[in-house]
């Protein structure tokens, strides 16, 4: 069975560009949530998503939206990069409300 | 809000130790995640808990609601154990608006 596949892996963007990023969870999940990992603020929950809505956020600006697919694959979207929008960002799949499993993560570096 | 405190934040053993990391949590919760992560990023999930006590091979995590508390344990600890160790807890299961501690850095000398 195929993990959770998030792409790409690394990303290089200039400060006011915006990016995409993307997430497949496990064949039969149809929960995907984002999280942001920095040095400073450890990891912080971003969005989640199920069948295609959005069922809770997380505390972060209005640059940051996602959406989920009618396949269960998600996408996050960060508009406007800033310095500190560095960061690693993980998704998870979950069945529903049970095990959590992780993507390997796509760094963003924002330069 | 919930906050997840974790203890030690660095932690150097001896191969073959048993290590203890523990994790404390203000509010109640539905589950409380034991989490992995090596050099990389990846994550792994090694545990999700409610109550009581569950092991895997060498490792054991143990939960007490009444004090809001969690452990992990690791018996005979090995170099390959080396990892950041992340509690983590959710009031609605799965990956739902999970909340992090900062995790315990955890390096296992031969």
């Amino acid at each position: 069975k195929a993990g959770v596949t998030q792409t790409p892996r690394y990303l290089i963007k200039t400060r006011g560009q915006q990016v995409t990023l993307s997430c497949s969870p496990i064949s039969g999940h149809r929960s995907v949530s984002w999280y942001q990992q920095t040095p400073g603020q450890g990891l912080q929950f971003l969005f989640e998503y199920f069948s295609e809505t959005q069922r809770n956020k997380g505390n972060f600006p209005g640059r940051f939206s996602g959406r989920q697919f009618s396949n269960s694959r998600s996408e996050m979207n960060v508009s406007t990069l800033e310095l500190g929008d560095s960061a690693l960002y993980l998704c998870a799949s979950s069945f529903t409300g049970d095990w959590a499993f992780f993507g390997q993560g796509t760094r963003l570096t924002v330069v | 809000k919930n906050e997840v405190e974790q203890s030690p934040q660095n932690l150097t053993a001896q191969e073959g130790e048993f290590i203890t990391i523990n994790c404390s949590y203000s509010v109640g919760i539905s589950a409380l995640h034991w989490l992995q992560q090596h050099p990389g990023g990846g994550i792994v999930s090694l545990f999700m808990l409610s109550s009581g006590k569950k092991k895997h091979g060498r490792l054991i995590a143990t939960i007490n609601i009444q004090e809001k508390h969690s452990s992990l344990h690791i018996t005979a600890s090995h170099p390959r154990d080396s990892a950041v160790y992340i509690c983590a807890v959710s009031t609605g299961g799965g990956a739902d608006g999970l909340t992090f501690g900062k995790g315990t850095h955890l390096i296992i000398q031969p």
